[in-house]
């Protein structure tokens, strides 16, 4: 069946820029997360929804980002006002039910280019 | 919170030798341990997981890691590498008690297969 997907595969923007970046999880799953990772790191933690719900958003960097899930499937990661800082491969995953014992599922992410 | 440290960055290893990727956890509860591997121009795909009893975990292409709570370690090893085995290997943490914790990973180890 079909993986989680994410587009676009690559993002350039400059300086400033708002960009919105999509994930489809795997159909059924109700969990999704975001991460992203930065060069030479490994992902780091942004956002679990369980649902339509951001059940931990403790990893959002600041109030620049934001992401919604507003159907329960789709979802989009939404950056103001970008930096060059915010250059990373942004990874998305989905779990069937969001309990840690349940494999997540990773896209092959978005890399993001702020110039 | 929880921690991972992956000391190694990079690990050359002969075809058909043993290799052994280390992981140090950090953490003051109970936790569940992951091995996750990002082969070139793939996403991220679970190798394999701790989560209770037998400390000795395995995946299916020969890889295993052993959990050991009084070093705090997961490292992952394999008594004979192959070509194939060329990849990013991430070391992950989570804590037991809280079943929808995220996920925190380490820096990541990448696996050179000399030929």
């Amino acid at each position: 069946g079909a993986g989680v997907s994410q587009t676009p595969s690559n993002k350039v923007t400059e300086k400033g820029k708002y960009v919105e970046l999509r994930c489809d999880p795997i159909s059924g799953h109700t969990a999704l997360y975001w991460y992203r990772q930065s060069l030479g790191q490994g992902p780091e933690f942004l956002i679990y929804f369980q649902g339509t719900g951001a059940a931990d958003d403790s990893g959002l960097p600041n109030d620049r980002f934001f992401a919604v899930r507003p159907e329960g499937s789709v979802s989009t990661l939404k950056i103001q006002r970008t930096e060059r800082g915010d250059s990373a491969v942004y990874l998305c995953a989905s779990s069937p039910t969001g309990q840690i014992n349940n494999e997540q599922f990773f896209g092959p992410g978005t890399r993001l280019t702020v110039l | 919170a929880q921690s991972v440290t992956q000391l190694d960055s990079q690990v050359p290893v002969f075809e058909e030798a043993p290799v052994e990727l280390r992981c140090n956890y950090s953490s003051s509860v109970s936790v569940y341990l992951f091995w996750y591997v990002q082969y070139p121009n793939q996403g991220l795909q679970l190798l394999l997981k701790y989560l209770s009893g037998s400390t000795l975990v395995k995946s299916i292409n020969g890889f295993e890691a052993e959990f050991n709570k009084s070093q705090t370690s997961f490292h992952l090893r394999k008594p004979s590498v192959h070509i194939s085995d060329t990849a990013e290997y991430f070391c992950a943490v989570s804590a037991s008690w809280n079943r929808d914790d995220k996920i925190i990973f380490g820096k990541g180890t990448r696996l050179h297969i000399l030929p």
